[in-house]
């Protein structure tokens, strides 16, 4: 079975900085998407960014951007520039690519939460 | 923009009773989910529905049940509440094929 891994509960940043949250995952598949979600203090969740397994650039959307490693199964995020509306927890999720039913289902790792200091 | 709203923000509800959380969404989509959030466990599927009156168990399903007699109604139903089941309900939705979910707000049940 699939599974993701997120391995820091929780995660600091200063204003301005930079920080990387970790994601690692398990499959024996190779076509799959993975994606991050934020989910801030209102509590609805926003997709910040996916990735296709299949293409080897890493995906970028502004200040955010991934390092997908598919040989190490790793798909962290970098927030650059992080902003005070950066506050949320993150999850990393995974999705099997052409499946139908609960196997198309997307998998979520535990969360991170990020907290941003002015 | 799509949207799924989910009926309660905040819900009480006393041991033993029976507890309807109602999610709609507005998209047409084929695909809805419930799942449950708890802090150190991340988003856990309850139960999920590819269409209408179809369902099927997700990972937690126990004591669950669902109801989808119509394409944009998604309910997930607790015959029994108990105080286990005090969490944060979120249901999403998708179309068939696509690769995003769009989330409702959640509804934090509390089983007193």
């Amino acid at each position: 079975a699939q599974t993701v891994t997120q391995s820091q509960p929780e995660m600091s940043v200063q204003e301005a900085e930079t920080v990387t949250l970790s994601c690692t995952y398990d499959t024996s598949e190779s076509d799959y998407y993975l994606f991050w979600y934020k989910q801030p203090p209102s509590r609805q969740m926003i997709l910040v960014i996916r990735q296709e397994a299949y293409k080897q650039q890493n995906a970028t959307e502004n200040r955010f951007s991934v390092n997908f490693q598919k040989a190490a199964k790793s798909f962290s995020l970098k927030i650059s520039d992080s902003q005070l509306g950066d506050a949320a927890m993150y999850f990393c999720a995974y999705r099997l690519l052409g499946y139908g039913g609960s196997q198309g289902n997307l998998i979520f790792g535990k969360g991170t939460k990020l907290s941003v200091k002015p | 923009d799509v949207k799924v709203t989910q009926s309660s923000r905040y819900l009480v509800k006393r041991t033993g009773e029976k507890v309807f959380l109602e999610c709609v969404q507005d998209m047409d989509h084929e695909n809805m989910f419930w799942y449950r959030q708890d802090p150190g466990l991340g988003l856990r599927l309850i139960y999920f529905s590819y269409d209408v009156k179809m369902k099927e168990k997700g990972d937690i399903p126990e004591g669950y049940s669902v109801s989808r007699e119509k394409k944009e109604r998604f309910s997930l139903i607790l015959e029994s509440a108990s105080t286990n089941q005090t969490s944060m309900y979120l249901c999403a939705s998708s179309l068939m094929g696509d690769l995003g979910y769009t989330f409702g707000s959640g509804t934090r049940l509390t089983v007193v």
